[in-house]
């Protein structure tokens, strides 16, 4: 029962690279979730998917990117990396629109 | 906008005492729910509850309890006799309920609650 997972869970970046955090869940899920959370901070959305084939903007987009071409899999794609985006970031399912969210155990990125 | 604040950003207690984290949040929906989530020190974040708008009853789950009240934008939660693994950062968070945009949650900044022997 492995539920949400992500891959890798530490990453080093330097400014300008570009990289894909992996997720992917196994409880045919069909709404998924990127947040990020900053030092001492709450959780800002980025993306979110209501199903295969749909994805939208949250609160934090700029500088990222995603894709859904399977129920499972919401990758988190970041061009030309940051500084700003050191952060960790966390990827979500849920059952239904107003289901819990199941998240995974998250990604530490640090661009330097 | 929506908007969840959580005013003490740090509790520290002695084991056994009660502990009791604010939840104050704004919004114009009329039908929305509310979650408490835990992230200890591990980084995990773990589901504790959700409440939705129109239920306003208390609820208690073991040693946690929640008090929800509509009139003044308030879900706070209580940990009675605090446990060393109580020790944490508790996050509320709120969302709008749209079944075209899923169940997107708006955080509070976190409580850390450290439980100490």
């Amino acid at each position: 029962n492995a539920g949400v997972t992500q891959t890798p869970k530490f990453r080093i970046l330097k400014i300008g690279q570009s990289m894909t955090l992996q997720c992917t869940q196994d409880m045919n899920h069909n709404y998924m979730y990127w947040y990020r959370q900053d030092p001492g901070m709450g959780l800002k959305l980025i993306y979110y998917s209501v199903g295969a084939g749909i994805t939208d903007k949250g609160e934090v987009p700029n500088g990222y990117n995603v894709s859904r071409s399977t129920t499972e899999d919401f990758p988190l794609r970041l061009e030309l990396a940051a500084p700003s985006q050191t952060s960790v970031y966390f990827c979500a399912s849920s059952y239904s629109y107003n289901s819990p969210l199941h998240f995974g155990n998250g990604t530490r990125l640090t661009v330097t | 906008a929506q908007k969840v604040t959580q005013a003490q950003t740090e509790i520290s207690v002695v084991e056994k005492e009660d502990v009791t984290l604010d939840c104050v949040y704004e919004t114009r929906d009329t039908t929305y729910y509310l979650f408490w989530y835990k992230q200890p020190p591990s980084g995990e974040l773990v589901f504790l509850i959700r409440r939705n708008s129109f239920d306003e009853q208390n609820e208690i789950s073991g040693r946690y309890s929640w008090n929800f009240q509509k009139s003044t934008s308030s879900f706070n939660f209580t940990i009675t006799a605090s446990q060393v693994v109580d020790s944490a950062v508790y996050f509320c968070a709120l969302s709008e309920v749209y079944s075209t945009a899923g169940n997107k949650l708006t955080f509070g900044g976190g409580t850390r609650v450290l439980v100490k022997p």
